[in-house]
């Protein structure tokens, strides 16, 4: 398996555009996360999917990001209007299990790496 | 709600000396716990996971890991440390409930200097 990939790992924007990073994970797992890593916050959860369906979207920053998962194989992370400050690593992993499993391990894409002007 | 505490954001060793990564968890539950390691432009990579079994914990490249409850202790250790060591390492907890997901430490960063 190629393993988690992450499309686009660089964008530089400007201020107010949209931007739209996309995922596609291990074939057969049945979670995915996006995760956002910056120098000041580290790694922050944004959502979590489980079999397609959004679970806790409680870390989304705010109304301006939106994460889709249309099928099991795709995910998208939206940003509309992007700030200097989404400046930052986007990552994507998936995990293969039900919920609440411990033992279940994140496998992460290489990540995305925003740079809003 | 589970947290994870990384003490230190910067470690420096020589190479061959001891290397000593601390990490203490809370959790209301008994957690699982994971370090995970960073090499630069990189995505996380598992070193190792304790999900309650034994204790001390064995994941690749020579690093292993203890669990102490007493102590609410995961540290990370490795006997000899190699110039490819250097990278940023995270632990993180996860509990056995519910939809749990990961939390992450801030994270240390590993200097290893010749």
């Amino acid at each position: 398996d190629a393993g988690v990939i992450q499309s686009p790992r660089h964008e530089v924007t400007e201020m107010g555009q949209e931007v739209t990073l996309r995922c596609k994970p291990i074939s057969g797992h049945n979670s995915l996360f996006w995760y956002r890593q910056t120098m000041m916050r580290g790694l922050e959860l944004l959502i979590y999917f489980n079999n397609n369906v959004p679970i806790d979207d409680s870390g989304m920053p705010e109304d301006r990001f939106s994460a889709k998962m249309p099928n099991a194989s795709f995910s998208t992370l939206k940003i509309q209007p992007s700030e200097p400050r989404d400046s930052a690593v986007y990552f994507c992993a998936s995990s293969l299990g039900g919920s609440g499993s411990g033992a279940n391990v994140l496998t992460f894409g290489a990540g995305s790496r925003l740079t809003v002007l | 709600a589970q947290s994870v505490t990384q003490l230190g954001s910067h470690v420096s060793v020589s190479e061959g000396a001891l290397v000593l990564l601390r990490c203490n968890y809370s959790s209301s539950v008994p957690p699982y716990l994971f370090w995970y390691v960073q090499y630069p432009n990189q995505g996380l990579q598992l070193l190792l996971k304790y999900t309650s079994a034994a204790t001390l914990v064995k994941g690749i490249n020579g690093f292993e890991a203890e669990f102490k409850k007493s102590e609410t202790s995961f540290h990370l250790t490795k006997p000899s440390a190699h110039m490819s060591d250097a990278a940023e390492y995270f632990c993180a907890v996860m509990v056995n409930s519910g939809y749990s997901t990961l939390t992450f430490g801030k994270g240390t960063m590993l200097l290893v200097s010749p």
